[in-house]
């Protein structure tokens, strides 16, 4: 079983709709959740970090944490041609070591 | 902004030839690590660095592989003999203290021919 699986995608959204990025962990004792944004040949980019279970919001973003499932989603509200990236999910376990997951590419259309 | 630099951006090698990547972390950071990933495939985690020593590394990260600070500033990997399956983009990245925000920088390209 993988440590880290996303939604493989790729996933199209028209400019303007919600992009909805799925993520699972096997790991029950992980603790902090991450989602990376990374342009094709560019360095992962930290977008949002959660850390308990439930909601958090900054601009267009929404990450979602549930534990008991075993779930992290990121929500992309009023997307824009310029979210149009590999979404990457990782997951630490108080060990200073991430586990990212494959990534999934989102393209927006004009 | 603060950010991470690497260098070089692009190393071409010859199989068998030692490589250095080097990197200058943010500042006030205290965690270093560095992380490769093989074209179209996940970001891998290879080792951490703490207070002058690893801290965490992963069965990638064999006895080829060193990793050392050798001034204030400086973070660097070494590959002691390159193999083909080393070819990747190589990321250094550092946080500060108490998080597990790692900042990435730019990557180095290492193809091994």
């Amino acid at each position: 079983q993988k440590e880290v699986e996303q939604n493989s995608g790729p996933l199209s959204v028209p400019e303007g709709a919600i992009a909805s990025l799925n993520c699972t962990y096997s790991d029950r004792g992980s603790q902090s959740f991450f989602w990376y944004r990374q342009y094709s040949g560019k360095s992962p980019e930290l977008i949002m970090s959660i850390y308990s279970n439930g909601d958090k919001e900054d601009g267009r973003f929404t990450a979602q944490l549930n534990k008991a499932s075993q779930y992290v989603s990121l929500l992309i509200r009023d997307s824009q041609p310029s979210d149009s990236a590999t979404y990457l999910c990782a997951v630490n376990k108080y060990d200073y070591k991430l586990s990212f997951g494959a990534g999934t590419t989102v393209t927006v259309r004009a | 902004e603060p950010e991470v630099t690497q260098t070089p951006s692009h190393q071409v090698t010859q199989m068998g030839q030692e490589v250095i990547l080097r990197c200058v972390p943010i500042s006030n950071h205290l965690y270093f690590y560095w992380y490769r990933q093989i074209l179209g495939q996940k970001v891998e985690f290879l080792v951490s660095f703490y207070n002058n020593e690893i801290s965490e590394k992963s069965e990638i990260f064999d006895d080829q592989f060193s990793v050392e600070r050798p001034d204030g500033s400086n973070f660097t990997l070494k590959i002691r003999s390159t193999k083909l399956e080393d070819s990747a983009m190589y990321f250094c990245a550092s946080s500060e203290a108490g998080t597990e925000k790692l900042f990435f920088g730019s990557g180095t390209q290492l193809s091994v021919l």
